[in-house]
């Protein structure tokens, strides 16, 4: 099994708010990553958490925090965004950060208005 | 810098009409080589890896071939429901740097 679930689907928020988005896998992978994706572009990485410890930062603006609970759970918490974020947002998974083949869950598709 | 470029950027393709996709990439350590489809407002599916010039890789009516600069996604007699973007992207170090994509329509 090579699932990585996203919660939620959908989200619309307005730039004042705060938001979390949830990611989960239970293929134990030690290697998690949030990528955003905007449309008719390819995915860009965010973060990268390997071993639930933060390792890589894309110089991602402060609004954006990741938090990696437990090996399984990855989170991204959202705070006063701005419209240009919107965005499809995805997590991905890998056995070990940075050689193995990352899968992908079904996105958060994020719209700040 | 990493450097991956796909060609073309968009596919069209009559029911049983093969054809192949392109992907060129410059990097400094290649640790592997990717495919992925992509359906509109989803995320990206994974395909194939690929480490070393001279693989191949086959599944379905897709085959992934690999030289020293560049991949090809091969499809043979494609179905309506071939229809996708796919992602090429290599890995380096921890980044998985992605091309444009490949938008293939392919109809009935």
């Amino acid at each position: 099994d090579t699932e990585v679930t996203q919660t939620p689907k959908h989200l619309v928020m307005g730039m004042t708010n705060k938001k979390s988005l949830k990611c989960e896998q239970h293929m134990g992978h030690r290697a998690m990553y949030w990528y955003k994706q905007k449309a008719k572009k390819p995915p860009e990485l965010m973060f990268v958490y390997s071993y639930e410890k933060l390792s890589i930062n894309e110089s991602v603006p402060s609004r954006f925090s990741p938090e990696c609970p437990n090996s399984s759970l990855l989170n991204l918490h959202l705070h006063a965004l701005q419209p240009e974020d919107s965005a499809l947002y995805l997590c991905a998974s890998s056995q070990e950060a940075g050689i193995d083949t990352q899968y992908f869950g079904p996105g958060t598709r994020l719209t700040v208005l | 810098e990493d450097q991956v470029t796909q060609s073309p950027e968009a596919l069209r393709l009559q029911e049983g009409e093969s054809s192949s996709l392109n992907c060129s990439y410059t990097v400094s350590g290649l640790r592997g080589l990717f495919w992925y489809r992509q359906d509109p407002g989803k995320g990206p599916e994974f395909l194939f890896t690929l480490y070393s010039a001279g693989e191949e890789k086959e599944k379905e009516r897709l085959k992934a071939t690999l030289t020293k600069k560049e991949s090809f996604l091969h499809i043979t007699a494609p179905k309506p429901e071939d229809s996708a973007t796919y992602l090429c992207a290599v890995l380096n170090d921890y980044k998985l740097s992605f091309g444009a994509g490949t938008t293939v329509t392919v109809r009935a």
